[in-house]
């Protein structure tokens, strides 16, 4: 089977760092996704990791290692809208989504 | 661009009701998948279409739902009859390949009230 771990809920603080980390186990790995989405919002791509090692996109960096089947979504200088679920998705056809970290950013 | 457009984005009907959901992808794109969100299960593929040909449909719940893709621009996801367990958001999405690791574009959704 198909399957990705990642932590339900996380807080942190306005301007400091959060990292939220994802473990899977998919068969046919190509690579490792990340989606934020807003409540009531659509899914939005934020990064895609096909080689080990950090993608870093402005304030969010995303890293993968595959001989660990690990990887993590970095957001630095955090904002109150970065407050949203974040998903992993393993890079299969199709996507497979985690159930989503619940990010509060806190004043 | 106008980006995937679904509609309609809000709909509440009666158990046992037809439900037909509606999605225009992304001009170009040749992969489009249909999600169902809830609180519970999360984001779930039900099913996906690449040039217009259903690949994978394993993800469906039950026979009471059915997608078709009549041509490159329009695809559709009927739940007959509907049932309160239905009640989710569904989403559509596309990409230009096949979309497993490229970026997957998602519409606003549907958020389907079935009493």
């Amino acid at each position: 089977g198909q399957s990705l771990e990642q932590p339900s809920e996380v807080t942190a603080v306005e301007g400091a760092i959060v990292q939220i980390n994802c473990t899977y186990q998919t068969s046919g790995f190509y690579g490792l996704s990340w989606y934020q989405q807003h409540d009531g919002g659509a899914p939005t791509f934020l990064s895609y990791n096909a080689l080990d090692g950090l993608e870093e996109t402005g304030r969010f960096s995303s890293f993968l290692s595959r001989s660990d089947s690990y990887g993590y979504l970095l957001l630095q200088e955090l904002q109150m809208k970065d407050s949203a679920s974040y998903f992993c998705a393993a890079g299969n056809t199709p996507l497979v989504f985690g159930k989503g970290t619940r990010l509060s950013v806190i004043a | 661009d106008a980006g995937v457009i679904q509609s309609p984005r809000h709909e509440v009907t009666e158990m046992g009701q037809e439900v037909t959901l509606r999605c225009k992808p992304i001009s170009g794109h040749n992969s489009l998948f249909w999600y169902r969100q809830t609180m519970m299960r999360g984001l779930e593929l039900l099913i996906y279409f690449n040039n217009n040909v259903p690949i994978d449909d394993s993800g469906m719940p039950e026979d009471r739902f059915s997608a078709k893709m009549p041509n490159a621009s329009f695809s559709t996801l009927k739940i007959q009859p509907s049932e309160p367990r239905d009640s989710a958001v569904y989403f559509c999405a596309s990409s230009p390949a096949g979309g497993g690791y490229n970026e997957q574009f998602f519409g606003p959704g549907t958020r389907l009230t079935v009493l």
